[in-house]
């Protein structure tokens, strides 16, 4: 059964670097998001992008955020300088041909940041 | 904000009993979604129902959906051990792309 993958799995930094997830959506999806939750909270929409652009953001998605799809695989998410509260568990999503129904989740990469 | 709040944020009970999950939400939907996350993992899709729909069954699930009232409930039969996890609704709201996740009921099935 087709799949969203994410790496890294676990990634622990220093405050202020720059951090580079990494997703693969499913092969023939359209749709692409990147969400977040913090240990135990709620899952919080970051950012979705269709057509190679970003089609809408949260106030979270601030500056320090950015995605890509540089290749007809892969999707990223970007955060130029890591702070301590960007400490979370980071999903990628995403969804077939219409904007709406079912999303496909990754199992996630958990950011540390020290 | 379009975002669904839910209640209980944690219910325990005993396996074999009936476990129900409801969920509020603010705006206007094109549908609700009903998804499960196990400890540390991604987010699984259960069920989808439309804002034109009332109620949806798939398996051991039934979930209803009152527009009038903005509400859906989740109501998993015959629990499990197996269905610990937190519960999560999500709403597509109109003229939106993204899903809009509640805050989520943790869900513990005693043996």
């Amino acid at each position: 059964e087709p799949e969203v993958t994410q790496t890294p799995s676990h990634q622990v930094t220093q405050m202020g670097q720059e951090v580079i997830l990494r997703c693969v959506p499913i092969s023939n999806h359209l749709y692409f998001y990147w969400y977040r939750q913090i240990l135990g909270q709620k899952v919080e929409f970051l950012v979705s992008f269709y057509n190679n652009e970003i089609s809408e953001k949260s106030e979270i998605f601030d500056d320090q955020f950015s995605v890509e799809r540089p290749d007809g695989s892969n999707f990223t998410l970007k955060i130029r300088s890591t702070k301590l509260e960007d400490s979370a568990m980071y999903f990628c999503a995403s969804r077939g041909y219409v904007a709406t129904g079912e999303l496909f989740f990754g199992e996630g990469s958990r950011l540390t940041v020290l | 904000s379009q975002q669904g709040e839910e209640d209980p944020q944690a219910l325990s009970i005993q396996e074999g009993e009936n476990a129900t999950m409801n969920c509020s939400y603010k705006t206007s939907i094109n549908n609700l979604q009903w998804y499960r996350q196990n400890s540390g993992r991604g987010l699984v899709h259960l069920i989808l129902i439309r804002s034109n729909e009332r109620e949806k069954h798939s398996g051991r699930l039934r979930v209803t959906l009152d527009t009038s009232k903005k509400s859906s409930s989740l109501l998993i039969t015959a629990s499990r051990a197996a269905d610990t996890a937190s519960y999560f609704c999500a709403t597509d709201g109109k003229g939106a792309q993204k899903l809009v996740f509640g805050q989520g009921t943790r869900l513990t099935i005693n043996p």
